[in-house]
């Protein structure tokens, strides 16, 4: 079964540079989540979409913004990096909003990137 | 305020032993919770989860969790350890309809 893409699987990354990660849902998945999972910790929210419009906001610094495409893909865009936003970062997606049951949020393998 | 914790940040067993992993949670509503595994340099598996309906959750690979609100725990258990069920396990609790809280995880380490 086809599952969440996440490109580039790697990202090398100078200080006060950009880059930007996308994802690609799973078919017919409307909604895109992404999350930020530092060195030894667990994933922390950024930010969601549901049909291309921002649904929820989480800890996402002012430096990263982020979209959803028409075809449902979505990109994260950082700016300005900091050693800090060395991490993996985590899309996943589902077949509509919420937690309710059938609306389970399906990971990514992440894309690690790291800021020299 | 909503949260999660999971009680130790590392777990060893035997092959062939009980696997306990405890998670308790903080939240002002009925909760949606979670358990994913990780394994190393990959994404996060769901394993179970709970969503107000059975309270005992059967998921993927033998494990099982309880949900018991007297005690805000939702414990992931497995009666018997497999050398391949060696990862990061992450309790999760569903937010604001949508985001997930993780804990800060729980590695567990299986012995031949």
């Amino acid at each position: 079964a086809a599952g969440v893409i996440q490109s580039p699987r790697h990202l090398i990354k100078e200080k006060r540079e950009t880059a930007t990660l996308k994802c690609y849902p799973i078919p017919r998945h409307d909604t895109v989540y992404w999350y930020q999972q530092g060195p030894g910790q667990d994933p922390q929210f950024l930010i969601s979409f549901y049909e291309k419009m921002q649904s929820d906001k989480g800890s996402i610094p002012d430096r990263f913004s982020a979209q959803q495409f028409s075809d449902y893909h979505s990109e994260l865009n950082m700016s300005s990096l900091e050693l800090g936003d060395s991490a993996l970062y985590f899309c996943a997606s589902s077949l509509g909003p919420g937690l309710a049951l059938n609306n389970e949020q399906f990971f990514g393998p992440g894309t690690r990137l790291t800021v020299l | 305020a909503q949260s999660v914790t999971q009680l130790g940040s590392h777990v060893s067993v035997s092959e062939g032993a009980l696997v306990l992993l405890r998670c308790n949670y903080s939240s002002s509503v009925p909760p949606y919770l979670f358990w994913y595994v990780q394994y190393p340099n990959q994404g996060l598996q769901l394993l179970l989860k709970y969503t107000s309906a059975a309270t005992l959750v059967k998921g993927i690979n033998g494990f099982e969790a309880e949900f018991k609100k007297s005690e805000t725990s939702f414990h992931l258990t497995k009666p018997s350890a497999h050398m391949s069920d060696a990862a990061e396990y992450f309790c999760a609790l569903g937010v604001s309809f949508q985001k997930l809280v993780f804990g800060t995880g729980t590695r567990l380490l299986v012995s031949p």
